[in-house]
């Protein structure tokens, strides 16, 4: 079966463009959580939806920052204008109902020049 | 708010022995508590979990944790480590209201000498 599949895995971009990672998550889990790992602050809960719905976005640093999940097969995390600080691996990960059992995905490094 | 301390940033082992690696935690209560696996390029993956019960869980990869409560700990455990071992190891929290947020310890990389 296909884990969750993140893209791309590797983006570069200049400051100030706009940046989308995908994530499509275990058919199948109803959960979805979008994470930010830099070797400052290690691994960030940025936020998560539950059946599409978001529950918790208080871990996204800022406005530039947003996520969407418009259907259970599809969630976008968005950054604009994007800045040289929000250069990290952003990780998605899906989950079903048993807690803190996260499947996550091999993540999109985020480089801002 | 909880928080999760993993004191040892990088622990380097021959191959054959034995691992343990620290964890403690910050809580009011009982967490969840949980232990993940990063290999280089990857995402992480689940080793073993805790929520209630015997305080000696055992996990994939010949992984074992034990909870103690006195200590406030969750440490990781394997009498004899491979090569393949070598990566870096998550301890994480979650609260039982909201199990599925989960705070993660700034992790322990694990190198392992032949």
């Amino acid at each position: 079966d296909a884990g969750v599949i993140q893209s791309p895995r590797h983006e570069v971009t200049e400051m100030g463009q706009e940046v989308t990672l995908r994530c499509k998550p275990i058919s199948g889990h109803n959960s979805l959580f979008w994470y930010r790992q830099t070797m400052m602050r290690g691994l960030e809960l940025l936020i998560y939806f539950n059946n599409n719905v978001p529950i918790d976005d208080s871990g996204m640093p800022e406005d530039r920052f947003s996520a969407k999940m418009p259907n259970a097969s599809f969630s976008t995390l968005k950054i604009q204008p994007s800045e040289p600080r929000d250069s990290a691996v952003y990780f998605c990960a899906s989950s079903q109902t048993s807690p803190g059992e996260l499947f996550f995905g091999e993540g999109s490094r985020l480089t801002v020049l | 708010a909880q928080s999760v301390t993993q004191p040892d940033i990088h622990i380097t082992v021959s191959e054959g022995a034995s691992l343990e690696l620290r964890c403690n935690y910050s809580y009011g209560a009982t967490p969840y508590l949980f232990w993940y696996v990063q290999s280089p390029g990857q995402g992480l993956q689940l080793l073993l979990k805790y929520f209630s019960g015997d305080t000696l869980v055992q996990g994939i990869k010949g992984f074992e944790a034990e909870f103690k409560r006195s200590q406030s700990s969750f440490n990781l455990r394997k009498p004899s480590v491979h090569w393949s071992d070598a990566a870096e190891y998550f301890c994480a929290v979650g609260l039982i209201q909201g199990a599925q947020k989960l705070v993660f310890g700034q992790g322990t990389r694990l190198t392992i000498n032949p």
